[in-house]
């Protein structure tokens, strides 16, 4: 069963970069990384998925190592909006993506 | 273009009865799913469907049945309420169900609060 360990919370200030790092040693070789961001009271919301190096999108980047045992989801420049809880899949045996508690992440002015 | 649709947004029900939480997705995915989520825990997978007719089980079944007659539709059944049930429950759709491979992003909708007494 791959699971994935991330800090439980986070605090940071507007205008920084966040980096939150996730452990997932027993991923499978076809397994993707994916991380989702969630609002009180929303649904998660998809925000990257990668394989492996370096994903970026408008919003966040993902960085990879080699042995894709852990991975950094990196939000640049945040703002307060940004405060939410953040969550990293990878899947199981059966590969149905596994969710861990995520990392609640608060920013201060 | 709606995405995913749930309903209701909140329910209270007493132990032991039954019902049926609805969703609904307008973007032709194959794959949809149901989750819990309990106060300040991540999502549980119920059940999931890979496409019409085909359903499976997730991590935390039981007290809980699904069908999927229709792409569009995939409602989940509480048979027997209790008050281990009291939790938000997500239904979310994705073009890929499987963690092995990429475009599997997952839409949600906007949950359903169900408190049993």
């Amino acid at each position: 069963l791959a699971k994935t360990t991330q800090p439980i919370s986070m605090d940071s200030y507007e205008g920084q970069e966040v980096n939150i790092t996730c452990s997932h040693n027993n991923i499978a070789t076809n397994d993707y990384i994916t991380w989702y961001q969630q609002f009180p009271s929303q649904g998660p919301r998809f925000i990257i998925q990668g394989y492996k190096t370096k994903v970026t999108n408008e919003v966040a980047s993902l960085f990879i190592p080699a042995d894709r045992k852990s991975s950094t989801l990196s939000l640049p420049r945040v703002s307060l909006s940004d405060t939410a809880v953040y969550y990293c899949l990878v899947g199981d045996s059966n590969y149905q993506l596994i969710w861990g508690a995520g990392t609640k992440l608060i920013i201060k002015p | 273009n709606a995405g995913v649709t749930q309903t209701p947004k909140f329910q209270v029900l007493k132990t032991g009865q039954s019902m049926t939480l609805q969703c609904a997705q307008d973007m032709n995915h194959e794959y949809m799913s149901w989750y819990r989520q309990d106060p300040g825990m991540g999502l549980r997978l119920i059940h999931y469907s890979v496409g019409a007719g085909i359903t499976d089980q997730g991590e935390v079944p039981n007290g809980y049945n699904v069908s999927r007659s229709t792409t569009e539709d995939f409602p989940l059944r509480l048979l027997s309420a209790a008050p281990s049930q009291t939790s938000v429950y997500f239904c979310a759709s994705s073009y890929r169900g499987s963690a092995s491979g990429d475009d599997n992003e997952q839409f949600f909708g906007p949950g359903t609060r169900l408190t049993v007494l």
